[in-house]
């Protein structure tokens, strides 16, 4: 069964610090790989999806990259700012079946 | 505007009550999912649908019942509610199967079981 850890689970930066927040997976058979950002009371908000074929994906001061064959995933924020605060969670579909499996998140604090 | 919408979104109710949770979308994606999200376990999947009349067990589907007989909408049904469903639940879609395509997610339905 496909196990997804994000570490750290927190993590608190000052405002336009550059960071990285890592995810691991332990069956490199994926489909692909997402991003995403919780913010409190809300729901999940897609920031960057990558194929198991592609090694990274940009969308503005994001960057997040793939190494399948490690299982491990990591996403770049440059020049935090404090509209960043909020959980980050990574989630894997196996190309096993249709399902996704989620990390626990890291809850990341941009301090102004 | 292109949303998921989830009702109610707080629930408050006691064990063995029957209670449904709505999920609607306005985006005729084909793809819809239920999860939910506990602390420290991340969000797990319930069940999901490929399309009108298809719908699969995810992770964790024990206690949870869920029908889609049309494309906008997703119920998920708690026949017999137990204290360990205690959870916040959201519906997600995607156009497609979710290999190509980005889930959406509804705003969550915090559910107490007491």
């Amino acid at each position: 069964k496909q196990e997804v850890t994000q570490i750290p689970a927190a993590l608190s930066v000052p405002e336009g610090e550059n960071l990285v927040l890592n995810c691991s997976f332990t069956d490199s058979a994926i489909y692909n790989l997402q991003w995403f950002r919780q913010d409190p009371g809300k729901g999940l908000t897609s920031l960057l999806l990558i194929q198991s074929s592609q090694r990274e994906q940009t969308s503005g001061r994001l960057n997040a990259s793939l190494d399948k064959s490690s299982g491990r995933s990591t996403l770049y924020i440059a020049a935090s700012q404090p509209g960043d605060s909020a959980t980050y969670l990574c989630a894997v579909i196996s190309n096993t079946g249709n399902q996704f499996y989620f990390g626990t998140g890291t809850s990341l604090t941009v301090i102004p | 505007e292109a949303q998921v919408t989830q009702n109610p979104r707080y629930l408050i109710t006691v064990t063995g009550k029957k209670l449904t949770v709505t999920c609607s979308q306005n985006m005729n994606h084909e793809y819809m999912s239920w999860y939910r999200q506990d602390p420290g376990l991340g969000l797990r999947q319930i069940y999901y649908s490929m399309n009108v009349e298809v719908t699969d067990k995810g992770d964790v589907p024990e206690g949870y019942k869920v029908s889609r007989k049309e494309k906008r909408n997703f119920p998920l049904i708690l026949e017999s509610p137990s204290p360990n469903q205690t959870s916040l639940y959201f519906c997600a879609s995607s156009a497609s199967h979710p290999t190509g395509d980005t889930q959406y997610f509804g705003p969550g339905t915090r559910l107490t079981v007491l």
